[in-house]
């Protein structure tokens, strides 16, 4: 059974371009987390999906960022316009109960120059 | 609202001694808790877990921790630290009662472990 897969796992983009954060959860996992973590910080949680729904994105920054879970295929983390106070580890996380323990993929990092 | 606190950002210890990893937590709810290990440039791997049932929990690699619900901690111990136990370690609450860990989990700043030869 495969983990959590995310891609890339290396992401550099200059500032006011796009970044496209891709998870794949594991096998029989529909609920989907989001988590950024800064350098010499912890984690700090984003955004809650499952399938085609947002369920809570309490920790998401109201502008530039969101967030889809579809139907079919990986969930999608996007941040238009990125700043330099972006880039980070984005973590995914996946979980087959949304209650409980929580897989983590490798993270992408994203570097914005 | 949750919050984890972690008080050491830094843990130095010589390799083959005891160490203990401190956490705290506050909640005002019944809550999961759990014990994270990052390597450098890795993901989460999770190291134990306390649901339910038996407040001293084991976990992979030799760790152990204990939940005390009146001290509100749940802090990570091994007896044994070798070289390769060197990490980042991240201490996470999750609200019990919030019908699917919607707020996900809230995580402690982490303790670096870093073992002396």
């Amino acid at each position: 059974n495969a983990g959590v897969m995310q891609n890339p796992r290396h992401l550099v983009r200059r500032r006011g371009q796009e970044a496209r954060l891709r998870c794949s959860p594991m096998k029989g996992h529909s609920h989907v987390y989001w988590y950024r973590q800064l350098p010499e910080e912890g984690l700090k949680f984003m955004v809650y999906l499952q399938k085609e729904n947002i369920i809570d994105e309490s920790g998401m920054p109201k502008e530039r960022f969101s967030a889809e879970f579809p139907k079919e295929g990986p969930s999608i983390l996007r941040i238009q316009q990125v700043v330099r106070g972006d880039s980070a580890a984005y973590f995914c996380a996946s979980s087959p109960t949304g209650r409980g323990e929580q897989f983590f993929g490798p993270g992408t990092r994203l570097t914005v120059l | 609202a949750q919050s984890v606190t972690q008080l050491d950002s830094q843990v130095p210890v010589f390799e083959e001694a005891p160490v203990e990893l401190r956490c705290n937590y506050s909640s005002s709810v019944s809550v999961y808790l759990f014990w994270y290990v990052q390597y450098p440039n890795q993901g989460l791997q999770l190291l134990l877990k306390y649901l339910s049932g038996s407040t001293l929990v084991k976990g992979i690699n030799g760790f152990e921790a204990e939940f005390n619900k009146s001290q509100t901690s749940f802090h990570l111990r091994k007896p044994s630290v070798h070289i390769s136990d060197t990490a980042e370690y991240f201490c996470a609450v999750s609200d019990m009662y919030s019908g699917g860990g919607a707020d996900g989990l809230t995580f402690g700043k982490g303790t670096h472990l870093i073992i002396q030869p």
